[in-house]
């Protein structure tokens, strides 16, 4: 079955740094790669997705890279703010299964002032 | 539009008992997927119904188990609970159609005495 692998598992960042994210999956057939952020104690919230069709995408101070071919997707974050301090997952899918999610183990971004 | 809602929040039941958790999606979607999220295993995917038909399944024993109802609602059960099942459980919503973005509900804290 697919296998998610996210690094690194805790990240600090002073505010208004960039932060990045890396994922690595392993069925080459995946096609659909969101990204979840969690504060403490709330719900998985859906903050950026990409499909394998499209190399990059931006929201705001939020972009997702795909390279299909290394099988690399990462999460970049510009500008951090204190509010951006949450656990960080990424997920993929495969075809035919895209409410079967499987995710990466985490990463817990700190930004401190 | 309302989220999705799960009930109830919090549950405390001892070894043996059974449970039942419910999830109502969000208005319109038609595919319901559950998760369990614990320290030691992350996120992981249990199974997912559409249609009142169960789609995709995970890798978990018999014991997990679900239905979907006729207006999306699903519910999911565990019987013979353990130890080791103590977990936040997590239900998200979908459109229907290929790579649909998840939406999670806040879960269902269950703790096995």
């Amino acid at each position: 079955g697919e296998n998610v692998e996210q690094h690194p598992s805790t990240l600090s960042v002073q505010e208004g740094d960039s932060a990045v994210i890396k994922c690595t999956y392993s069925d080459s057939a995946s096609n659909y790669f969101p990204w979840y952020k969690q504060e403490l104690g709330k719900r998985p919230q859906l903050i950026i997705d990409i499909r394998s069709n499209v190399g990059e995408k931006k929201d705001q101070r939020i972009a997702v890279t795909l390279n299909k071919t290394a099988k690399h997707f990462s999460l970049h974050i510009t500008e951090t703010q204190p509010e951006d301090s949450a656990v960080y997952f990424c997920a993929a899918s495969i075809p035919g299964t895209a409410s079967k999610l499987t995710f990466g183990t985490g990463t817990r971004l700190q930004v401190t002032l | 539009k309302a989220g999705v809602t799960q009930t109830p929040r919090y549950l405390i039941k001892t070894r043996g008992q059974q449970v039942t958790l419910s999830c109502s999606p969000i208005s319109g979607h038609r595919s319901v997927s559950w998760y369990q999220q614990t320290p030691g295993q992350g996120l992981q995917f249990l199974f997912e119904y559409f249609s009142e038909t169960q789609r995709n399944k995970g890798n978990f024993p018999g014991r997990f188990s679900g239905r979907q109802f006729s207006n999306s609602r699903s519910e999911m059960n565990v019987s013979t609970l353990e130890l080791g099942d103590s977990a936040l459980y997590l239900c998200a919503s979908s459109p229907t159609g290929p790579n649909q973005p998840q939406h999670f509900g806040d879960g269902t804290r269950l703790s096995i005495l």
